[in-house]
């Protein structure tokens, strides 16, 4: 059984570009996470997707930051006009239900570096 | 607000020795708790969970914590460190919507 896949592994952008994340959850898994890690410091809630809709964004930026989860396809975190501070590690989770209770299965991540 | 605080940010235990790693909750709600470990450029890997069932909680690698309600505590502990155990552990509580919310982070360090 594969796990979450996240690609890519590594993300390389100038300041203005747009970075383009990808996440496949594990098989079954309708139920999809994003957190972000800063240098240093713990995961972050980004925002909560499932199969074509937004549960959950409050830990999304209100600025160039979106998040989709289509019916076919990864789901994708989308960075525009990136800059300095967007460096980190993505990380992808995903679970087969939104119960509280249900552990979340992580991918490897995807380390974004701006230039 | 719900929030996760784990105490120590690095934690060194020699080879063989107990492993200690802190975590403290708050909550008016027993919550769902996790630890998961994160090994150098990779994912987190699930330890262990309390999800109301029993108070004391074995994982996996020989991890188990313990649900103290009293003190909203869910310490790890492991009763002898090996090398391969070196990594950062993460605490972490479900939210409503299935969020997770973590802590800081430890990094564990084992010496020979």
């Amino acid at each position: 059984n594969a796990g979450v896949m996240q690609n890519p592994r590594h993300l390389v952008r100038r300041r203005g570009q747009e970075a383009r994340l990808r996440c496949s959850p594990m098989k079954g898994h309708s139920h999809v996470y994003w957190y972000r890690q800063l240098p240093e410091e713990g995961l972050k809630f980004m925002v909560y997707l499932q199969k074509e809709n937004i549960i959950d964004e409050s830990g999304m930026p209100k600025e160039r930051f979106s998040a989709e989860f289509p019916k076919e396809g990864p789901s994708i975190l989308r960075i525009q006009q990136v800059v300095r501070g967007d460096s980190a590690a993505y990380f992808c989770a995903s679970s087969p239900t939104d119960s509280s209770n249900q552990p979340q299965h992580f991918g490897d991540g995807t380390r974004l570096s701006i230039l | 607000a719900q929030s996760v605080t784990q105490l120590g940010s690095h934690v060194s235990v020699s080879e063989g020795a107990l492993v200690l790693l802190r975590c403290n909750y708050s909550s008016s709600v027993p919550p769902y708790l996790f630890w998961y470990v994160q090994y150098p450029n990779q994912g987190l890997q699930l330890l262990l969970k309390y999800t109301s069932a029993a108070t004391l909680v074995k994982g996996i690698n020989g991890f188990e914590a313990e649900f103290k309600k009293s003190e909203t505590s869910f310490h790890l502990t492991k009763p002898s460190a090996h090398m391969s155990d070196a990594a950062e552990y993460f605490c972490s509580r479900s939210s409503n919507t299935g969020k997770l919310i973590f802590g800081q982070g430890t990094t564990l360090q084992v010496k020979p």
